[in-house]
Protein backbone atom coordinates (compact mmCIF):
# COMPACT_ATOMS: atom_id res chain seq x y z
CA UNK A 1 0.00 0.00 0.00
CA UNK A 2 1.50 3.10 -1.30
CA UNK A 3 -0.99 5.40 -0.17
CA UNK A 4 -2.55 8.51 -2.42
CA UNK A 5 -0.20 9.94 -4.12
CA UNK A 6 -0.26 13.86 -5.53
CA UNK A 7 1.38 15.15 -8.27
CA UNK A 8 3.37 18.03 -8.16
CA UNK A 9 3.66 19.24 -4.31
CA UNK A 10 3.94 22.49 -5.17
CA UNK A 11 2.59 24.41 -8.10
CA UNK A 12 3.37 28.30 -8.55
CA UNK A 13 1.82 29.75 -11.89
CA UNK A 14 0.86 33.23 -13.72
CA UNK A 15 -2.89 34.37 -13.60
CA UNK A 16 -3.84 33.20 -16.51
CA UNK A 17 -2.40 30.49 -17.58
CA UNK A 18 -3.26 26.59 -17.43
CA UNK A 19 -2.51 24.11 -14.85
CA UNK A 20 -2.75 20.88 -14.21
CA UNK A 21 -2.68 17.94 -11.47
CA UNK A 22 -2.27 14.49 -11.03
CA UNK A 23 -3.91 12.10 -8.60
CA UNK A 24 -2.96 8.17 -7.92
CA UNK A 25 -5.33 6.51 -5.70
CA UNK A 26 -4.81 3.63 -3.79
CA UNK A 27 -4.39 0.73 -6.25
CA UNK A 28 -7.86 -0.95 -5.17
CA UNK A 29 -9.90 1.91 -4.46
CA UNK A 30 -12.70 2.56 -6.84
CA UNK A 31 -13.75 5.93 -4.86
CA UNK A 32 -11.96 9.25 -5.90
CA UNK A 33 -12.34 12.47 -4.37
CA UNK A 34 -11.06 16.20 -4.67
CA UNK A 35 -10.99 18.99 -2.33
CA UNK A 36 -9.28 22.69 -1.82
CA UNK A 37 -8.37 23.84 0.60
CA UNK A 38 -7.50 27.39 2.00
CA UNK A 39 -5.29 28.92 4.75
CA UNK A 40 -6.75 28.33 8.46
CA UNK A 41 -10.21 26.62 6.73
CA UNK A 42 -11.22 23.07 6.48
CA UNK A 43 -11.02 20.37 2.88
CA UNK A 44 -14.09 21.75 0.89
CA UNK A 45 -15.69 19.12 -1.28
CA UNK A 46 -15.48 19.44 -4.76
CA UNK A 47 -15.84 16.35 -7.25
CA UNK A 48 -16.06 12.65 -6.48
CA UNK A 49 -15.38 10.05 -9.10
CA UNK A 50 -17.21 6.24 -8.31
CA UNK A 51 -14.43 4.51 -11.03
CA UNK A 52 -14.83 6.22 -14.10
CA UNK A 53 -18.02 7.88 -13.68
CA UNK A 54 -17.98 11.51 -12.28
CA UNK A 55 -20.98 11.34 -9.88
CA UNK A 56 -21.03 14.89 -7.43
CA UNK A 57 -20.07 17.93 -8.54
CA UNK A 58 -19.88 20.78 -6.10
CA UNK A 59 -20.93 24.18 -7.12
CA UNK A 60 -17.61 25.60 -5.98
CA UNK A 61 -16.20 23.56 -9.23
CA UNK A 62 -16.80 26.64 -11.56
CA UNK A 63 -16.59 26.26 -15.70
CA UNK A 64 -12.67 26.64 -15.31
CA UNK A 65 -12.01 23.35 -13.51
CA UNK A 66 -12.36 20.42 -14.88
CA UNK A 67 -11.63 17.07 -13.72
CA UNK A 68 -11.38 13.39 -14.98
CA UNK A 69 -10.93 10.08 -14.52
CA UNK A 70 -10.27 8.40 -17.60
CA UNK A 71 -10.00 4.86 -17.31
CA UNK A 72 -11.13 4.99 -13.26
CA UNK A 73 -7.46 4.82 -12.01
CA UNK A 74 -5.86 7.99 -11.92
CA UNK A 75 -7.38 11.18 -12.16
CA UNK A 76 -6.21 14.84 -13.28
CA UNK A 77 -7.59 17.93 -12.19
CA UNK A 78 -7.32 21.40 -14.61
CA UNK A 79 -7.93 24.88 -14.22
CA UNK A 80 -8.28 26.55 -17.03
CA UNK A 81 -7.45 30.64 -16.65
CA UNK A 82 -6.35 30.50 -13.62
CA UNK A 83 -7.38 33.39 -10.80
CA UNK A 84 -5.36 34.75 -7.71
CA UNK A 85 -8.66 33.02 -6.14
CA UNK A 86 -7.80 29.50 -7.10
CA UNK A 87 -4.18 29.64 -4.88
CA UNK A 88 -5.19 26.63 -2.31
CA UNK A 89 -3.70 23.27 -1.30
CA UNK A 90 -5.97 20.82 -3.64
CA UNK A 91 -6.21 17.83 -2.09
CA UNK A 92 -7.22 14.08 -3.41
CA UNK A 93 -8.44 11.60 -1.57
CA UNK A 94 -9.90 7.98 -2.31
CA UNK A 95 -11.37 4.80 -0.58
CA UNK A 96 -13.11 1.85 -1.04
CA UNK A 97 -16.95 1.00 -2.10
CA UNK A 98 -15.67 -2.65 -0.44
CA UNK A 99 -14.37 -1.01 3.12
CA UNK A 100 -17.01 -1.19 5.94
CA UNK A 101 -15.63 1.63 7.27
CA UNK A 102 -15.27 3.62 4.31
CA UNK A 103 -12.48 5.52 5.52
CA UNK A 104 -11.13 8.30 2.69
CA UNK A 105 -7.41 8.44 2.72
CA UNK A 106 -5.62 11.37 1.62
CA UNK A 107 -2.80 12.39 -0.67
CA UNK A 108 -0.27 15.02 0.64
CA UNK A 109 -2.17 17.73 -1.78
CA UNK A 110 -1.16 20.06 -4.59
CA UNK A 111 -0.17 23.80 -3.36
CA UNK A 112 -0.88 26.04 -5.73
CA UNK A 113 -0.04 29.86 -5.88
CA UNK A 114 -1.31 31.53 -8.42
CA UNK A 115 0.73 35.47 -9.00
CA UNK B 1 -25.65 18.15 6.53
CA UNK B 2 -25.99 18.09 9.94
CA UNK B 3 -23.17 20.56 11.83
CA UNK B 4 -20.72 20.11 14.03
CA UNK B 5 -19.45 23.09 16.46
CA UNK B 6 -15.85 22.82 18.36
CA UNK B 7 -13.39 25.04 19.96
CA UNK B 8 -11.22 26.62 17.78
CA UNK B 9 -8.05 25.80 19.66
CA UNK B 10 -6.78 23.57 22.43
CA UNK B 11 -3.49 22.81 24.58
CA UNK B 12 -2.36 19.76 26.48
CA UNK B 13 0.76 18.71 28.23
CA UNK B 14 3.16 15.95 26.32
CA UNK B 15 2.15 12.64 27.95
CA UNK B 16 -1.34 13.87 29.49
CA UNK B 17 -5.38 12.77 28.00
CA UNK B 18 -6.49 15.42 25.72
CA UNK B 19 -10.30 15.36 25.40
CA UNK B 20 -11.18 16.63 22.53
CA UNK B 21 -15.05 17.99 22.56
CA UNK B 22 -17.28 18.14 19.46
CA UNK B 23 -20.90 19.06 19.97
CA UNK B 24 -23.60 17.91 17.19
CA UNK B 25 -27.24 18.57 18.67
CA UNK B 26 -28.92 18.13 14.99
CA UNK B 27 -27.31 14.54 14.15
CA UNK B 28 -29.75 12.43 13.00
CA UNK B 29 -30.59 8.83 13.70
CA UNK B 30 -28.07 7.69 11.11
CA UNK B 31 -25.38 9.75 11.45
CA UNK B 32 -22.23 8.59 11.83
CA UNK B 33 -19.76 10.43 13.72
CA UNK B 34 -16.57 10.41 12.35
CA UNK B 35 -12.81 12.21 13.43
CA UNK B 36 -9.73 13.18 11.25
CA UNK B 37 -7.19 15.16 11.95
CA UNK B 38 -4.82 16.40 9.60
CA UNK B 39 -0.63 17.50 10.55
CA UNK B 40 1.15 20.16 9.11
CA UNK B 41 1.52 20.31 5.20
CA UNK B 42 -0.39 16.43 5.21
CA UNK B 43 -3.65 15.72 4.14
CA UNK B 44 -6.19 15.10 6.59
CA UNK B 45 -6.00 11.05 8.15
CA UNK B 46 -8.52 9.22 9.28
CA UNK B 47 -8.73 8.38 13.11
CA UNK B 48 -11.80 7.24 14.65
CA UNK B 49 -15.87 7.04 14.16
CA UNK B 50 -18.46 5.75 15.87
CA UNK B 51 -22.30 5.22 15.57
CA UNK B 52 -23.99 5.15 19.21
CA UNK B 53 -21.68 3.24 21.22
CA UNK B 54 -18.23 4.15 22.80
CA UNK B 55 -15.29 2.93 20.48
CA UNK B 56 -11.44 2.82 20.64
CA UNK B 57 -8.92 2.23 18.39
CA UNK B 58 -5.30 2.39 18.42
CA UNK B 59 -5.21 5.83 18.05
CA UNK B 60 -7.96 6.99 20.42
CA UNK B 61 -11.19 6.20 21.54
CA UNK B 62 -14.59 7.90 20.81
CA UNK B 63 -17.19 8.51 23.91
CA UNK B 64 -20.18 9.51 21.98
CA UNK B 65 -23.46 10.68 24.66
CA UNK B 66 -26.41 9.13 25.02
CA UNK B 67 -28.29 11.27 23.54
CA UNK B 68 -26.35 11.27 20.71
CA UNK B 69 -25.79 15.40 20.86
CA UNK B 70 -22.23 15.39 21.16
CA UNK B 71 -18.91 13.06 21.15
CA UNK B 72 -15.27 13.15 22.94
CA UNK B 73 -12.11 11.99 21.02
CA UNK B 74 -9.65 10.77 23.41
CA UNK B 75 -6.16 10.60 23.41
CA UNK B 76 -4.85 8.78 25.92
CA UNK B 77 -1.18 9.97 26.56
CA UNK B 78 -0.62 12.97 23.83
CA UNK B 79 2.87 12.93 22.06
CA UNK B 80 4.38 15.72 20.43
CA UNK B 81 3.36 14.11 16.63
CA UNK B 82 -0.65 14.60 17.86
CA UNK B 83 -0.01 18.03 17.30
CA UNK B 84 -2.95 18.86 14.66
CA UNK B 85 -5.99 19.97 13.44
CA UNK B 86 -9.04 17.87 14.94
CA UNK B 87 -12.02 17.78 12.65
CA UNK B 88 -15.23 16.00 13.81
CA UNK B 89 -17.58 15.31 11.34
CA UNK B 90 -21.08 13.68 10.70
CA UNK B 91 -21.84 11.31 7.91
CA UNK B 92 -24.96 9.41 6.54
CA UNK B 93 -24.81 5.92 6.98
CA UNK B 94 -21.95 5.32 4.59
CA UNK B 95 -24.53 6.03 1.39
CA UNK B 96 -21.55 8.96 0.41
CA UNK B 97 -17.79 9.33 1.99
CA UNK B 98 -18.47 13.53 0.90
CA UNK B 99 -16.94 14.73 4.09
CA UNK B 100 -17.80 18.43 4.84
CA UNK B 101 -14.77 19.57 7.14
CA UNK B 102 -15.45 22.97 9.52
CA UNK B 103 -12.67 24.55 10.68
CA UNK B 104 -11.34 22.12 13.43
CA UNK B 105 -9.88 22.00 16.62
CA UNK B 106 -6.16 23.24 16.92
CA UNK B 107 -4.54 21.06 19.34
CA UNK B 108 -1.40 21.95 20.12
CA UNK B 109 1.23 19.65 22.66
CA UNK B 110 3.12 21.47 25.62
CA UNK B 111 6.94 19.54 25.72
Amino acid sequence: DTGVSQDPRHKITKRGQNVTFRCDPISEHNRLYWYRQTLGQGPEFLTYFQNEAQLEKSRLLSDRFSAERPKGSFSTLEIQRTEQGDSAMYLCASSSHRDSNEKLFFGSGTQLSVL
Amino acid sequence: DAKTTQPNSMESNEEEPVHLPCNHSTISGTDYIHWYRQLPSQGPEYVIHGLTSNVNNRMASLAIAEDRKSSTLILHRATLRDAAVYYCILLINFGNEKLTFGTGTRLTIIP
